[in-house]
């Protein structure tokens, strides 16, 4: 059972680049969501969705979107890099509680 | 609004010592608890929750954790610390029920274990 996975584990960008973050989850889970973890800071919640055609902002949305057609896939776009978004993000899933993460995907913008 | 403060943003136990993780909580209504813990270069893995049943809530790798709401405490503990146990550890809150769980995190607690 492979979980949450995410693509790519690494990535380079230049600033004002576009990228797309790439999550999959085949537990069936209803619920998806995006954090970004800085040091010292714990994880944010970027955007998270309550089922396929359905997201909404968490508490760090601005410069990211998302979307959510089908249960398994929630995709996180940036449209311009900047160097604040620099940072390890991870996508989780869950069924009511417990949420189950992703090994993450360690974002440069330089 | 929720919050979660863990005290002590580095821990450094010898094998076989007490661990002692401190968390506590602020939220206006009942919460759900949480610690999960994060091994280098992967996710965060649960570790143990507290949903408003039993208060000593025991969960994977020997560790427990005490809900105190007079104290409004969430802390992790096990006995016995062991090599293995090196990690950061989290904590998170959530009043959030029948939706999606956005939890928040505390700034997180990393343990060294020490011969």
């Amino acid at each position: 059972n492979a979980g949450v996975t995410q693509t790519p584990k690494f990535r380079i960008l230049k600033i004002g680049q576009s990228m797309t973050l790439q999550c999959t989850q085949d537990m069936n889970h209803n619920y998806m969501y995006w954090y970004r973890q800085d040091p010292g800071m714990g994880l944010k919640l970027i955007y998270y969705s309550v089922g396929a055609g359905i997201t909404d902002k968490g508490e760090v949305p601005n410069g990211y979107n998302v979307s959510r057609s089908t249960t398994e896939d929630f995709p996180l776009r940036l449209e311009l890099a900047a160097p604040s978004q620099t940072s390890v993000y991870f996508c989780a899933s869950s069924t009511e509680f417990t949420l189950h993460f992703g090994n993450g995907t360690r974002l440069t913008v330089t | 609004a929720q919050s979660v403060t863990q005290l002590g943003s580095h821990v450094s136990v010898s094998e076989g010592a007490l661990v002692l993780l401190r968390c506590n909580y602020s939220s206006s209504v009942p919460p759900y608890l949480f610690w999960y813990v994060q091994y280098p270069n992967q996710g965060l893995q649960l570790l143990l929750k507290y949903t408003s049943a039993a208060t000593l809530v025991k969960g994977i790798n020997g560790f427990e954790a005490e809900f105190k709401k007079s104290e409004t405490s969430f802390h992790l503990t096990k006995p016995s610390a062991h090599m293995s146990d090196a990690a950061e550890y989290f904590c998170a809150v959530t009043t959030n029920t029948g939706t999606a769980s956005k939890l928040t995190f505390g700034t997180g607690t990393r343990l060294q274990v020490t011969l």
